[in-house]
């Protein structure tokens, strides 16, 4: 299957400091990703819809202040966690889509998970 | 309303035998797609199985089978001859909407296999 990675895979941090989450697609193109935020014993909740090229689509109830997403090429997608603070801290997951989105088909590929801490 | 329910937070099988995962689904698309992903406790979410709604057939990859009921919307998960190493959460999803980008996650089933 094909390959999504993240890095890094934990991070701590202070408050008030940003933290910047790469999501990568090692062997195919993502003209689109996803973001989901997971807190401990939950779903994954759908944060944003990251377009190549294009400005990324937000969920409901998601600063796009706070979680500002790059997707500046078609392999790399960059969520940064602006002034974060401990209610931020969580499992953050990226995903990537393959083949055509108009697709319901279209498969969905999860990196692995970057837990952010938040002290 | 839920988008995806999955009624059971918990469940044990033993060794060998089948269990079958719950999961119903509420949408007013047509064309929508159902799928499964398992969460071992590393976190990794990886892709089990994937059935779309116009799929008359109902979906099986290896030991694991969707029970596609579309009138009842249910697309239940059966694993056959469970292993230890299938200890992990199971999700079930949806995509719907337009582009079918948009994947609603239910809340999970720990499954737990005892040997």
């Amino acid at each position: 299957g094909a390959v999504v990675s993240q890095h890094p895979s934990w991070v701590i941090c202070k408050s008030g400091t940003s933290v910047k989450i790469e999501c990568r697609s090692l062997d195919f193109q993502a003209t689109t990703m996803f973001w989901y935020r997971q807190f401990p014993k939950q779903s994954l909740m759908l944060m944003a819809t990251s377009n190549e090229g294009s400005k990324a689509t937000y969920e409901q109830g998601v600063e796009k202040d706070k979680f500002l997403i790059n997707h500046a090429s078609l392999t790399l997608s960059t969520l940064t966690v602006t002034s974060a603070h401990p209610e931020d801290s969580s499992f953050y997951i990226c995903s990537a889509l393959v083949g055509s989105g108009g697709r319901a088909r279209g498969e969905q590929y999860f990196g692995p998970g970057t837990r952010l801490t938040v002290t | 309303a839920q988008k995806i329910t999955q009624t059971q937070p918990g469940m044990f099988v033993q060794e060998k035998e089948a269990v079958t995962l719950d999961c119903t689904y509420d949408t007013s698309d047509q064309s929508y797609g159902l799928f499964w992903y398992k969460q071992p406790s590393s976190g990794e979410m990886i892709f089990l199985i994937y059935q779309g709604s116009y799929d008359e057939q109902n979906a099986t990859e290896g030991r694991y089978s969707l029970n596609f009921q579309k009138a009842r919307k249910s697309a239940n998960l059966v694993i056959s001859a469970s292993q230890l190493g299938d200890s992990a959460m199971y999700f079930c999803a949806m995509r719907e909407g337009r582009g079918y980008q948009k994947v609603t996650f239910g809340i999970g089933t720990k499954l737990q296999v005892i040997p």
